[in-house]
């Protein structure tokens, strides 16, 4: 069964950075492209960041370009994204994602609130 | 970026009605399109890709099609669980985008 179990969400005051991990199983972690979407209260979904299968290409949205990095640790079939000078309009559930055709399984989810 | 303008924004429909649910793309996406459904406090669910193609599990009466531009989610006999917001997605280039999702209501 493919599972993905975020963690590392809280609260935070802007300006600061947090680090979201992501433990993926039950699938071969290395031959996936994996992704971070994101959702603000009571707003749609919005796409954060894409590293392929094996890390050697990220995308990123606009917003988050040079403040956010995704990465992945196949030994550990783990994701990450490391969020600096964290603002106020990036609090958010954010979910990390198996891009297959295309996002065809999420985690549950991890809640990240940017406030003073 | 390309554009996904989804409506309507909500809609109320009664049990065993169909209902549809359209996103118009503001460019050329191809097939690349997915829909989405949500439950409240939940991820979203996968139930369409490729604009036609049926997730596994997902019931037959959900089903997706194209015409040009304009993409369309078909829930026919509507059932209490189809309730919930249902979001279409382009993933023909980056940066991926949504639609700003349909809020469905059973009465």
């Amino acid at each position: 069964e493919v599972q993905l179990v975020e963690s590392g969400g809280g609260l935070v005051q802007p300006g600061r950075s947090m680090k979201l991990s992501c433990a993926a199983s039950g699938f071969t972690f290395n031959n996936y492209d994996m992704a971070w979407v994101c959702q603000a209260p009571k707003k749609g979904l919005e796409w954060v960041a894409t590293i392929s299968y094996d890390g050697s290409s990220t995308y990123y949205r606009d917003s988050v370009k040079g403040r956010f990095t995704i990465s992945r640790d196949n030994a550990k079939s783990t994701l990450y994204l490391q969020m600096d000078s964290l603002r106020s309009e990036d609090t958010a559930t954010y979910y990390c994602a198996r891009q297959g055709r295309p996002f065809d399984y999420w985690g549950q989810g991890v809640m990240v609130t940017v406030s003073s | 970026d390309i554009q996904m303008t989804q409506s309507p924004s909500s809609m109320s429909a009664s049990l065993g009605d169909t209902v549809t649910i359209t996103c118009l793309a503001s460019q050329d996406i191809g097939n690349y399109l997915s829909w989405y459904q949500q439950k409240p406090g939940k991820s979203p669910k996968l139930m369409i890709y490729g604009a036609t193609n049926l997730e596994d599990g997902v019931p037959s009466r959900f089903s997706g099609s194209r015409s040009g531009s304009d993409y369309s989610l078909t829930i026919n006999s509507l059932g209490y669980d189809d309730e919930g917001i249902y979001h279409c997605h382009q993933y023909y280039e980056y940066p991926l985008t949504f639609g700003s999702g349909t809020k469905l209501e059973i009465k």
